[in-house]
């Protein structure tokens, strides 16, 4: 069965600082998808960055990147430059083709003024 | 527009109510999703329709009830609920099911049984 790990259930930084979010994954197959979500507290989650695990190039969308290893079955997300915005818990989750998305435990992230 | 729009926002409903959540996007995404979030936890899958045909039911007690009228619309309707089942219960679309697309969610309706 696939699984997603995140390691981090809460974490702090100062704004404007660079965090990396961590999140492993298992899986047999090689062809699959990688999503971070975003759940401020608002609690509307939203997409923030996706990646296709044929797709070497890392996927990067303004001040989120992240760092795809899929022979670690790695998939950290790297937010640069931190806003009080970006305070939220974020989601990792894995999608083989042809089967629902599963989504790992979570991290709280804190951003502090 | 990349929305989906769930009503109620808050609903408070007794055991012995009926009551119903909705749905709706206009996004032309033929997979539809319900899940239930708990405090501090990740989205439960709950039900999957795509092309408006119910396509996977995690084994949800039938005090939930799906319905999906047509591509846009998907309800859920609620009878003889248990205080166990208040929690935040998210709607969501994606172009496909089940083929890597990004899903949308709506901003989830706030159930509470009393």
């Amino acid at each position: 069965a696939q699984t997603v790990t995140q390691s981090q259930p809460e974490m702090s930084v100062q704004e404007a600082e660079t965090v990396t979010l961590s999140c492993t994954y298992d899986t047999s197959e090689s062809n699959y998808y990688l999503f971070w979500y975003k759940q401020p507290p608002s609690r509307q989650m939203i997409l923030v960055i996706r990646q296709e695990a044929y797709k070497q190039q890392n996927a990067t969308e303004n001040r989120f990147s992240v760092n795809f290893q899929k022979a670690a079955k790695s998939f950290s997300l790297k937010i640069s430059d931190s806003q009080l915005g970006d305070t939220a818990m974020y989601f990792c989750a894995f999608q083989n083709r042809d089967d629902k998305i599963i989504f790992g435990k979570g991290t709280r992230l804190h951003i502090l003024p | 527009d990349t929305e989906v729009t769930q009503t109620p926002k808050h609903l408070v409903m007794g055991m012995t109510n009926k009551k119903s959540l909705k749905c709706e996007q206009h996004m032309g995404h033929r997979a539809m999703y319900w899940y239930k979030q708990k405090a501090k936890k990740p989205p439960e899958l709950m039900f999957v329709y795509s092309y408006e045909k119910l396509s996977i039911n995690e084994s949800v007690p039938s005090r939930f009830s799906p319905e999906c009228p047509n591509s846009s619309l998907l309800n859920l309707h609620l009878h003889a609920l248990q205080p166990e089942d208040s929690a935040l219960y998210l709607c969501a679309s994606s172009q496909e099911a089940f083929s890597g697309n990004t899903i949308y969610f709506g901003e989830g309706s706030w159930l509470t049984v009393v």
